[in-house]
């Protein structure tokens, strides 16, 4: 089952803060979030672990809520750099096959 | 080092034909996945590997659709007979292991159009 994000889109400026969430109806082993801007490849940002472990490179924050099968991410004084399209992106079981939300697009003006 | 690389970035066919995607991932991961990804959606899973073994095809749209990785590392993903309603964008994503710890690295993706 597809994980469902919201907003679907959300539009800024410079400075500003952003929250994009992730639900999902099954159980989570992890949630990874990665971010896409136009007519390039989705980019890893991080992976959120049961027991409250996260695995990432940018600075963005995020919650993973195990017992709610939520997920937040969390955009603070947002830059123009931040723009794009955010996907959630739940393990179908235990392995790696991902199945992603439909997207959040993002959209930081000056 | 080298990221994902996929050939062509481009193809267009026409409907009836046969077409071969390839997906080279990143040196050294064991896993490779293969996604389609809709204009303005989500990468849609279709099928991934572990080494030479698929693992998962339950995403694989049709009979049509097939795809090996023989020696474990290059990857085809083949479409017989394509339809129109193939048209998409085609990503393949490689990762160190299948540990829902792992990020995916994605290449940039072949588009297909059919006409």
């Amino acid at each position: 089952q597809q994980p469902v994000q919201s907003p679907q889109a959300v539009i800024l400026r410079e400075g500003e803060d952003a929250v994009i969430n992730c639900s999902s109806s099954k159980a989570l082993y992890s949630v990874h979030w990665y971010r896409q801007k136009h007519g390039e490849a989705p980019v890893f940002l991080m992976i959120l672990l049961k027991g409250g472990e996260q695995k990432g490179h940018e600075k963005i924050s995020a919650s993973f809520n195990e017992k709610k099968q939520q997920s937040s991410l969390y955009l603070t004084a947002s830059q123009l750099s931040y723009s794009g399209t955010y996907f959630c992106g739940a393990p179908s079981g235990n392995t790696g096959k991902l199945i992603f939300g439909q997207g959040t697009t993002l959209q930081v003006k000056p | 080092g080298a990221g994902v690389s996929q050939s062509p970035r481009y193809k267009v066919t026409k409907r009836g034909q046969d077409v071969a995607l390839r997906c080279d991932p990143i040196s050294g991961h064991v896993s490779l996945y293969w996604y389609r990804q809709a204009l303005g959606q989500g990468p849609e899973f279709l099928t991934y590997f572990n080494y030479e073994a698929q693992q998962d095809k339950s995403g694989l749209p049709n009979d049509r659709f097939s795809a090996e990785r023989p020696e474990g590392s290059i990857s085809t993903l083949t479409i017989q007979r394509t339809e129109q309603r193939d048209s998409a964008m085609y990503r393949c994503a490689s990762s160190l292991s299948w540990s829902v710890v792992n990020e995916q690295f994605f290449g940039p993706g072949t588009r297909l159009t059919v006409l």
